[in-house]
């Protein structure tokens, strides 16, 4: 167990759908990374934030956000569901370097 | 461009069979190299940070190495609960955010 978690575990939804997944850090961890995994494409950063501030973004469509609140949880959202959207989600935090994993949450777009 | 590239993308191996998972790297400045573990449908789990050329690190099975180009994950005498993806992933030191570029990762499959 890292100490990170996210809900839900496993969400199904339908295109043009908006959903929201959520993370909750390593207790004092500042750092929050956002990653999909899909088939083809491995796994690829989408965001970053630190203390609540957006730090870094990688390829996040313009359809996804995401925000790290004051108690440093934080969520990604995303809109305009496509079927090629079906992935793992997972989040990780970090106290420095070294990032560690949630279990994720599992997405299929129908 | 920063890239990462393991070998090879699917590995099986008796139990006891000892073998090595591959992960050549280009980035601009080296922060630091990342070892996961993956099993299917979970989060990759941390194993090893390697921060310099020569560096080495082990734990239980597996020994970590890192040249100025790859690095080596060995695995001595593997056991089914090896069974994983291994997944290697690379830091920028220039950049401010610890974003990690992974690679696809080698598949390992350990026998009875």
């Amino acid at each position: 167990d890292s100490g990170v978690t996210q809900t839900p575990k496993h969400l199904i939804t339908a295109t043009g759908q908006r959903v929201t997944l959520r993370c909750s850090p390593r207790s004092g961890d500042l750092s929050v990374y956002w990653y999909q995994q899909s088939l083809d494409q491995g796994l690829q950063f989408l965001i970053q934030y630190y203390n609540g501030e957006e730090r870094a973004k990688g390829n996040i469509l313009e359809r996804f956000s995401a925000q790290q609140f004051p108690d440093l949880h934080s969520e990604l959202n995303l809109s305009s569901l496509e079927l090629g959207d079906s992935a793992l989600y997972f989040c990780a935090s970090s106290p420095g370097e070294t990032q560690y994993f949630g279990p994720g949450t599992r997405l299929l777009v129908l | 461009e920063d890239q990462v590239t393991q070998s090879p993308e699917a590995l099986r191996l008796q139990e006891g069979e000892s073998s090595s998972l591959n992960c050549s790297y280009t980035v601009s400045g080296l922060r630091g190299l990342f070892w996961y573990r993956q099993d299917p449908g979970k989060g990759p789990e941390f194993l090893f940070t390697l921060y310099s050329a020569g560096e080495e690190k082990e734990k239980e099975r597996l020994k970590a190495t890192l040249t100025k180009k790859e690095s080596f994950l060995h695995i001595t005498a593997p056991k089914p609960e090896d069974s994983a993806t291994y997944l290697c992933a690379v830091q920028q030191r220039a950049s401010n955010t610890g974003k990690l570029i992974f690679g696809q990762g080698t598949t390992l499959q350990v026998k009875p």
